[in-house]
């Protein structure tokens, strides 16, 4: 069974420090790995989408890399901003038994403070 | 970018009627959608998962019985909480996988209210 660990849960930043968020999972034959932000009682909004045959994948501030084999993937997120305090998800998606199954880490709780 | 419309955003309702939630991809087909929910300050719990035209996939520890899925087309799938009662208030989330590129896309959540 996928399990997705994400670390920290919660970090604390000022504004401008660039920052890692980091991803682990335990199976390593995924379809792709997603990373999403959540602000508080909204739905998610998908950030960066990494296909399994990729390496990183850059938007903006953020750059997101990918090592399927050692089952870890950061975010990393340049001059951060007070608007990127939010909650930040990863999502694997893999195959379990013929079915596509997607599993989601806890979150990391970014706070950026001005 | 690809937008889910759910709907409707915010619903109560008296305790022991049923509740239907729509999930929508707009300007994509969805194969495959998922449905969540989530307490507060809390991650998101995977219910079920839906191929258009089968039937649903449920988590375990997930009432299908409580927990309609319909997946009529490649672009709505249902979520009707049957027989509702208050531990069923909570947040519920859809999302839809895009059919080529496999990106999931998430509507923006239904909050239900049981009194």
């Amino acid at each position: 069974k996928q399990e997705v660990t994400q670390i920290p849960a919660a970090l604390s930043v000022p504004e401008g420090e660039n920052l890692v968020l980091n991803c682990s999972f335990t199976d390593s034959a995924i379809y792709n790995l997603q990373w999403f932000r959540q602000d508080p009682g909204k739905g998610l909004t998908s950030l960066l989408l990494i296909q399994s045959s990729q390496r990183e994948q850059t938007s903006g501030r953020l750059n997101a890399s990918l090592d399927k084999s050692s089952g870890r993937s950061t975010l990393y997120i340049a001059a951060s901003q007070p608007g990127d305090s939010a909650t930040y998800l990863c999502a694997v998606s893999s195959s379990l038994g013929g079915y596509s199954t997607l599993t989601f880490g806890k979150g990391t709780m970014l706070l950026v403070s001005p | 970018g690809a937008v889910v419309s759910q709907h409707p955003s915010w619903v109560i309702c008296k305790s022991g009627t049923s509740v239907k939630i729509e999930c929508r991809s707009l300007d994509f087909q969805a194969t495959t959608m998922f449905w969540y929910r989530q307490f507060p300050k809390q991650s998101l719990m995977l219910m079920a998962t839906s191929n258009e035209g089968s039937k649903a996939t449920y988590e375990q520890g997930v009432e299908k019985d409580k927990f309609l899925i319909n997946h009529a087309s490649l672009t709505l799938s249902t979520l009707t909480v049957t027989s509702a009662h208050p531990e069923d208030s909570s947040f519920y989330i859809c999302s839809a996988r895009r059919a080529n590129t496999g990106e999931l896309f998430f509507g923006e959540g239904s909050r239900l209210t049981v009194l």
